[in-house]
């Protein structure tokens, strides 16, 4: 089954400490992985996606075929960046499969 | 613009009774896909429409079924309702026929089952 695995469901870490959210996929063909994000009392929303190589508020995620991982980073942490991330893709069905999403949690 | 809304905010309902939850797409988007989200997991696909009809569908029993109509609003719909049915129910839109793109989700609604 095409799944998407987030290994952490907490994270805490300083302001202005490097971050990286891991995420793992699987799946055969060519994915196209999402992030998105949740703030406390908001919507979920698109962080970045691959395909588009952007860099949205600092995070860059970089896809690794080779690896199946699709982490998030970001090099100097803020207290705003607190928040769910959840990392996504596409089926072979064309549905979004989540991961079970990671805290984020930056103390000042 | 508006953004995708989903009604209403939070409902408690006892086992056994049918729940029906609403969800009105963000304009001209003609596909919306739900998905439940129980406490401390990620979201998770129930099905997706697309122009009216059911464009597939995840894990669910039968007993979670759904509505789309001409404007492109739906419905979720779950009969003989489960301990396990409480959850939060997002409702996502999206423009053109789904399965690539970013979708754009409702706040949900949070649904408790005594």
């Amino acid at each position: 089954a095409q799944r998407v695995t987030q290994p952490e469901k907490l994270l805490s870490v300083f302001k202005g400490a490097p971050v990286e959210l891991k995420c793992n996929y699987s799946y055969s063909g060519s994915p196209e992985l999402f992030w998105y994000v949740q703030y406390s009392r908001q919507r979920l929303q698109l962080l970045l996606r691959h395909i588009s190589r952007e860099s949205i508020k600092g995070f860059t995620a970089d896809l690794n075929k080779g690896e199946t991982s699709f982490h998030l980073k970001k090099p100097f942490a803020q207290e705003e960046d607190s928040a769910m991330y959840y990392c996504a893709h596409y089926n072979q069905g064309g549905k979004l499969i989540f991961g079970q999403g990671t805290e984020l949690s930056v103390k000042p | 613009e508006t953004g995708v809304t989903q009604s209403p905010t939070h409902l408690i309902k006892t086992r056994g009774q049918q729940v029906t939850l609403r969800c009105s797409s963000q304009s001209g988007h003609n596909t919306v896909s739900w998905y439940q989200q129980a406490l401390g997991q990620g979201p998770q696909f129930i099905f997706q429409y697309y122009r009216e009809e059911e464009n597939g569908r995840g894990n669910f029993p039968p007993r979670f079924s759904g509505l789309q109509f001409p404007n492109y609003s739906s419905e979720l719909n779950v009969n003989a309702l489960e301990l396990d049915d409480s959850a939060l129910y997002l409702c996502a839109s999206s423009p053109g026929l789904a399965g690539r793109g970013e979708q754009f989700f409702g706040p949900g609604t949070r649904l408790t089952v005594l």
